[in-house]
Order: structure tokens, then sequence, then C-alpha cells
């Protein structure tokens, strides 16, 4: 069984910082690793895929890199909206999907 | 555009059972992989089950034997019926359309929510 584990838990920044998360996965399986944002009350949003690759509609503050078992989210200049709770997920074998327990970013 | 309404969440029994509904528009719940996602109250997300466009279908551990995803392709929606459930089956519900590989949603609808208490 596949574990994600994200860090921090959480990270308190400012409008306009750097933000960079972290997801690490037990095994090295795919590098089907995607990222979703989730704001309070709401759905998830998809933003990356295959690691690196934005979604549709995603603005490129965004952007995703790893592989192996260490993948990292960046969004370069925080903008208000930005500020929720992120998750990675990843797909394996049997097939399953697993999910990180999430990063909320949040203002310092 | 593509709207996904899940419907047929409650407030229900240990030991009982639920269908939910995910009502899909703007995309043909049979030619793509969906999926179901929950979130227990307070929680991170889990994955449930997903189907592939061709029909497998996937379970998470802690419903297998227990829930069934299937889709009925006449009225383009997505179902989740769930059988024996469990106080730790409390969740909301969500199902999600996929189209980028490895994920379990590009499009997602707005939740479900089931209770699971006496």
């Amino acid at each position: 069984e596949i574990v994600l584990t994200q860090s921090p838990g959480t990270l308190s920044l400012s409008p306009g910082e750097r933000a960079t998360l972290s997801c690490r996965a037990s095994q090295s399986l795919t590098n089907y690793l995607a990222w979703y944002q989730q704001k309070p009350g709401q759905a998830p949003r998809l933003l990356i895929y295959g690691a690196s690759s934005r979604a549709t509609g995603i603005p490129d503050r965004f952007s995703g890199s790893g592989s192996g078992t260490d993948f990292t989210l960046t969004i370069s200049r925080l903008e208000p909206e930005d500020f929720a709770v992120y998750y990675c997920q990843l797909y394996g074998s049997s097939p399953s999907w697993t999910f990180g327990q999430g990063t909320k970013v949040d203002i310092k | 555009e593509v709207q996904l309404v899940e419907s047929g969440g409650g407030l229900i029994q240990p030991g009982g059972s639920l269908r939910l509904s995910c009502a899909a528009s703007g995309f043909t719940v049979n030619s793509n992989y969906m999926s179901w996602v929950r979130q227990a109250p307070g929680k991170g997300l889990e994955w449930v089950s997903l189907i592939y466009s061709g029909g497998a279908t996937y379970y998470a551990d802690s419903v297998e034997g227990r829930f069934t995803i299937s889709r009925d392709n006449s009225k383009n929606t997505l179902y989740l019926q769930m059988n024996s459930l469990r106080a730790e089956d409390t969740a909301v519900y969500y199902c999600a359309g996929i189209v980028s590989a490895g994920t379990v949603g590009d499009y997602w609808g707005q939740g479900t929510l089931v209770t699971v208490s006496s």
C-alpha cells in the first residue's frame, strides 16, 4: 500500500510570497502524481497532473515537479485566492489512487 | 459546460443501504473514467471507487465488498450503491469525471452528505 506524506502540515505565508509544498511517496511506482486545491465548502479542483502538467485553466504561477518518490508543488507568488488546502494524489498499481493528508496554506 | 450533480445523500442507520446518483451534463459518463471520492467531516480526501470507460471497476479496501459503482448510459448518470453502512462511512461524497491520466477527477460535483448514525 502506497502512503503519501505531505509536508509541511501548515504553511503560513503572505500574499506575493513563494509557496513550496512537498509530497513524498512510500515507494516509487509511477509519475502519475496530481495536485488538487480545496477551499472550505467547495469541491477539490485539479491543478497539476502527471507531476508537472497544468490542468485546463490553471494559472502559470502553479507548477509541479519531481519524480520517483519526491514531488513538489510550487506557487510562485501567492494570490489571495490561493490560500486553501492542497492535496497530492498518486495513481499506483492494483490499480489504486491514494491521497496525501493535505497541506494548508494560510495567511501569515 | 460540464456539470455533475450528486443526489441521494442523507441520514441512514448503521447497517443500512443508500444509493448515490451523479447526473452528468456536458460530459459523457460511459465514454470517460468516473470516480467517487469522499471526505469525512474535518478530514482529508479519500478515493472510494472508480469505473473505467470499458466498464472495469475498482474500490478502496475500506469499501470493497460493500459498495458498488455503476452507470446508466441512457441517463448519463453514475451511481454508488452503498450497503452495510458504518459510522466511518459518514462523509461528503463527490463524484468526478476524469480526463487527465492518473487523476481521480478533472470535473467535480458539489458533493452529497451521507451521515451514518443511529
